[in-house]
């Protein structure tokens, strides 16, 4: 079975613009979580989704937004981007909310900010 | 969410088993332990949870204290592929399903 997939690997971008990146999780899996993890640091949850729904949000300003399709596929956005955005953006995949359910982590979106 | 405590770095040498400790005082009584690594360049991987007893499974053996304020994550046979930062989270509660990180123990394995 193929595992999280994540697009694109590696991005570059200016102060004051706007990225979108997206997710696609292992299939069968309906929840969705977005991590942050700046150089050094241990992931920072972001977001999570299940069944198209926003469940949970982490302590990021509102430029974070995120969504999920249908097909349990999702997407982070990041408006007016600030050089601190500058990190690793991990997406999880997981079969439900059950906390106790082991996520899976794709290889990231690394996403640099000039 | 209640915080763990683990060791910056350790080493160990090839082929012998590794004990990676974590202190986690403030545990509530419904939260799990998790165990997740994270391999150079890579997402972090699921390793093991538990609850109160210990557990095994083919990647490693977690070993909780009786008052579940500690934990010990074990591999059995250090392999240099297991060189990673290990995570220890502490699940939060009702609602979403978030695993809070903190900076992890730096794992190097010696040949």
């Amino acid at each position: 079975d193929a595992g999280v997939t994540q697009s694109p690997t590696h991005l570059i971008k200016t102060r004051g613009q706007h990225v979108t990146l997206r997710c696609s999780p292992i299939s069968g899996h309906k929840s969705v979580s977005w991590y942050q993890q700046v150089l050094g640091q241990g992931p920072q949850f972001i977001f999570q989704y299940y069944e198209k729904e926003e469940r949970g949000r982490g302590n990021f300003p509102d430029r974070f937004s995120a969504r999920q399709f249908p097909n349990y596929s999702s997407e982070l956005n990041v408006n007016a981007l600030l050089l601190g955005d500058s990190a690793l953006y991990l997406c999880a995949s997981s079969r439900d909310r059950d906390r106790v359910r082991e996520q899976y982590f794709g290889p990231g979106t690394r996403l640099t900010v000039t | 969410d209640a915080k763990t405590t683990q060791p910056n770095s350790m080493e160990s040498n090839e082929e012998e088993p590794v004990h990676l400790p974590c202190n986690h005082s403030t545990i509530s009584g419904t939260d799990y332990i998790h165990w997740y690594r994270q391999l150079p360049s890579q997402g972090p991987e699921y390793v093991i949870h538990g609850l109160t007893s210990n557990v095994n499974n083919r990647m490693a053996s977690l070993a909780i204290a009786e008052d579940r304020k500690s934990s010990t994550l074990i591999l059995h046979r250090a392999t240099l592929r297991d060189a990673a930062v290990y995570y220890c989270i502490l699940s939060s509660g009702a609602g979403s399903y978030q695993l809070t990180f903190g900076k992890g123990t730096k794992l190097s394995v010696i040949p």
